[in-house]
């Protein structure tokens, strides 16, 4: 069975420090998406990639966050320096072909910024 | 993308329909219906999409009206497991178009 696996599931870190959370997309898929959840703000699309090449990113705080996929089985979404209004849940999803195909995603990682 | 008005929450009887109304009376021609849920604790997960026909596949089946203004989506034998926030999305399938994700439905299924 084939799932989006994201590390760590859960993060708390201080305000300053640097966060990093880790993607790997089904094998196979192409396009690999990173989203953002919050109460207030509610599913927000940080970043899309298409065969590792950023597409979109308008979503993201371009001063404090960067998002790459140094290969095809990883995306890695890195926030730094973190900040309180950060705290969010951070969930990856990835599918094949054009970005409006089903996306699968997954677990998320809820990171809490002190 | 054309915006959509889903209730905020509904509730089901275990075993029994659960029927889901969106409005998306701003739909462009081009633009498909899609539908996700999210259980608690989890990330989205697909459901189902459609033009102006209406869909079934072994989750769902989606009813979209003739004039394509609203929709619903048909869950026939809501579970427990069914509890979850279920989202309403209408998009164009261009290139490079996203998932916008509103307020969606949260639907309760109680036994």
């Amino acid at each position: 069975d084939a799932r989006v696996t994201q590390t760590p599931r859960d993060k708390v870190t201080e305000m300053g420090q640097e966060v990093t959370m880790r993607c790997q997309p089904i094998l196979g898929h192409n396009t690999v998406f990173w989203y953002r959840q919050t109460m207030m703000q509610g599913l927000e699309l940080l970043a899309y990639f298409r065969n590792r090449a950023p597409l979109d990113d308008s979503g993201m705080p371009k001063d404090r966050f960067s998002a790459e996929m140094p290969d095809a089985t990883l995306a890695t979404l890195k926030i730094q320096p973190s900040e309180p209004r950060d705290s969010a849940v951070y969930f990856c999803a990835s599918g094949l072909g054009e970005a409006y195909n089903e996306q699968f995603f997954g677990p998320g990682t809820r990171l809490t910024v002190l | 993308d054309a915006k959509t008005t889903q209730p905020p929450s509904m509730d089901c009887a275990e075993g029994r329909a659960a029927n889901l109304p969106c409005n998306h009376s701003t739909i462009s021609g081009n633009e498909y219906v899609y539908w996700y849920r999210q259980i608690h604790s989890q990330g989205p997960q697909y459901i189902i999409h459609g033009l102006k026909n209406n869909e079934t596949n072994e989750m769902a089946s989606l009813i979209i009206t003739e004039d394509r203004k609203s929709s619903t989506l048909i869950l026939p034998h809501a579970t427990l497991r069914d509890t979850a926030v279920y989202y309403c999305i209408v998009r164009a399938q261009n290139a490079g178009n996203m998932l916008t994700f509103g307020g969606g439905t949260r639907l309760m299924v109680k036994p």
